[in-house]
C-alpha cells in the first residue's frame, strides 16, 4: 500500500486530454512538500517528467503539465500520443522521508 | 553528460549478501545527495535509501532497516548499497538516483531526483 494513491490504469484515444491523481494527505503533500512526476517506458529506467508540482524541465513537451491543490497532485496529458504510452509515478515527501505513488499505467488506445 | 552507471547485481540465495555499486560522471558528484530506489518485477518504484552529500545524514526505508547499508567514496565518485540477509522480497532492479536540491523556503528544502542509472538487477532465491 502506497503512501500516495493513484489509479492503477488510465487510458486515452490518440489525441485525447487525460489525467493522473496522485491524492496523499497531511503529512506529505498537504504539509508544503512539492510533487514531482516521472515517466517509465517500458524497460527503462524512470525519467523526470514533472518537478515542483508543475515545472517541466527541457526537453519535456508542454503536453504534459501538473498541478497541486490541497493534500493532491495531477498529471495532465493533452494530445495523446502512442509513445506516451507507459508508467507514471508521483513523488514527494512524507515525514522528510521519499515517498512515490504506486503507479499508473497510461494505454494509448 | 551526467552518467548513472549500477553494478553488482545476480542471483543471491536467501540469507547472503550483495554489495551494489553506482559510478558516478559528468558532475561533481560530492555536491549531491544520492539515492537508491528500487523496482519489483512488475511492481512500482520503492525508495531505499538516502544519503547527503558527506555522509552526514543517512536515511533507510523501514523494509530494509538493520539489513542494508549506504555508503559514498566522493574520491571514486561512486555510491554503494550493501545488502546483508537478503529475501526473496529483495528481488527488485535497484536504481541509484541523484537528487537535486530544487529550493529552500522556512527552513525546509525541496529535492527531486533529476537523474537515474539504467538499474542492476538483484535476485534472491534458492
Amino acid at each position: 500500500q502506497s503512501v500516495l494513491t493513484q489509479p492503477p490504469s488510465v487510458s486515452g484515444a490518440p489525441g485525447q486530454r487525460v489525467t493522473i491523481s496522485c491524492t496523499g494527505s497531511s503529512s506529505n503533500i498537504g504539509a508544503g512538500y512539492d510533487v514531482h512526476w516521472y515517466q517509465q517506458l517500458p524497460g527503462t529506467a524512470p525519467k523526470l517528467l514533472i518537478y515542483g508540482n508543475s515545472n517541466r524541465p527541457s526537453g519535456v513537451p508542454d503536453r504534459f503539465s501538473g498541478s497541486k491543490s490541497g493534500t493532491s497532485a495531477s498529471l495532465a496529458i493533452t494530445g495523446l500520443q502512442a509513445e506516451d504510452e507507459a508508467d507514471y509515478y508521483c513523488q514527494s515527501y512524507d515525514s522528510s522521508l521519499v515517498v512515490f505513488g504506486g503507479g499508473t499505467k497510461l494505454t494509448v488506445l | 553528460e551526467v552518467q548513472l552507471v549500477e553494478s553488482g547485481g545476480g542471483l543471491v540465495k536467501p540469507g547472503g549478501s550483495l554489495r551494489l555499486s553506482c559510478a558516478a560522471s559528468g558532475f561533481t558528484f560530492s555536491s549531491y545527495s544520492m539515492n537508491w530506489v528500487r523496482q519489483a518485477p512488475g511492481k512500482g518504484l520503492e525508495w531505499v535509501s538516502s544519503i547527503s552529500s558527506s555522509s552526514s545524514y543517512i536515511y533507510y526505508a523501514d523494509s530494509v532497516k538493520g539489513r542494508f547499508t549506504i555508503s559514498r567514496d566522493n574520491a571514486k565518485n561512486s555510491l554503494y548499497l550493501q545488502m546483508n540477509s537478503l529475501r526473496a522480497e529483495d528481488t527488485a532492479v535497484y536504481y541509484c538516483a541523484r537528487l537535486f536540491k530544487w529550493y529552500c523556503s522556512g527552513g525546509s528544502c525541496q529535492y527531486y531526483f533529476d537523474y537515474w542509472g539504467q538499474g542492476t538487477l538483484v535476485t534472491v532465491s534458492s
